[in-house]
């Protein structure tokens, strides 16, 4: 198994572009996490999905952040227009429904907002 | 609202030094508890977890970690550290019959010196 795959690895954009993040799940997977990671906040739940539909996306810092599945192999975290306090490592991790599963995550996305 | 502390921001310790890294959480129900590392560079991985049953749970690389229900605690241990095990520790906590989403500690970054 490929393991969770996240795209691009790195991105660096300026301020007010639109930044994309790509995650494709470990096949078989129902649950979809996104996190941030920064020194200042630690690790942050941003949104999760369960079989495509979001659940709980109460992290989600602002409305410049979005996120979609729209099947069960692929998401999307979206922000629109980017600031540089948005800088941080965005993982993404999968894993079976239900809370006594593990989560296995991607190797994140390092975004550097200038 | 669930919250979990770990108590030690960055822990430095010689090789073979015993381990012991706190990780309390607040949470009255039953709760699935899980300790995962990040090594620099990388992603988090899973180092163990417990649902139930024997409350002292034994994970890879020589790690344990101790359910204590009457102290919210779940701290990780390991009798002899080694150069490799400098990374960053996470302990998380999911409310049992939950969707699957985590709350994560701060982390704390172990620094091993040769």
């Amino acid at each position: 198994d490929a393991g969770v795959i996240q795209s691009p690895r790195h991105e660096v954009t300026e301020m007010g572009q639109e930044v994309t993040l790509r995650c494709k799940p470990i096949s078989g997977h129902n649950s979809l996490f996104w996190y941030r990671q920064t020194m200042m906040r630690g690790l942050e739940l941003l949104i999760y999905f369960n079989n495509n539909v979001p659940i709980d996306d109460s992290g989600m810092p602002e409305d410049r952040f979005s996120a979609k599945m729209p099947n069960a192999s692929f998401s999307t975290l979206k922000i629109q227009p980017s600031e540089p306090r948005d800088s941080a490592v965005y993982f993404c991790a999968s894993s079976r429904a239900g809370g006594e599963y593990e989560q296995y995550f991607g190797p994140g996305t390092r975004l550097t907002v200038t | 609202a669930q919250s979990v502390s770990q108590h030690n921001h960055h822990v430095i310790l010689s090789e073979a030094a015993s381990l012991e890294l706190g990780c309390n959480y607040s949470y009255g129900g039953t709760v699935n508890l899980f300790w995962y590392v990040q090594y620099p560079g990388q992603h988090l991985q899973l180092l163990l977890k417990y649902f139930s049953g024997d409350p002292l749970v034994k994970g890879i690389k020589g790690f344990e970690a101790e359910f204590i229900k009457s102290k919210f605690s779940f701290n990780l241990r390991k009798p002899s550290v080694q150069w490799s095990d400098t990374a960053e520790y996470f302990c998380a906590v999911n409310r049992r019959g939950s969707q699957g989403n985590l709350i994560f500690g701060k982390g704390t970054k172990l620094s091993v010196k040769p």
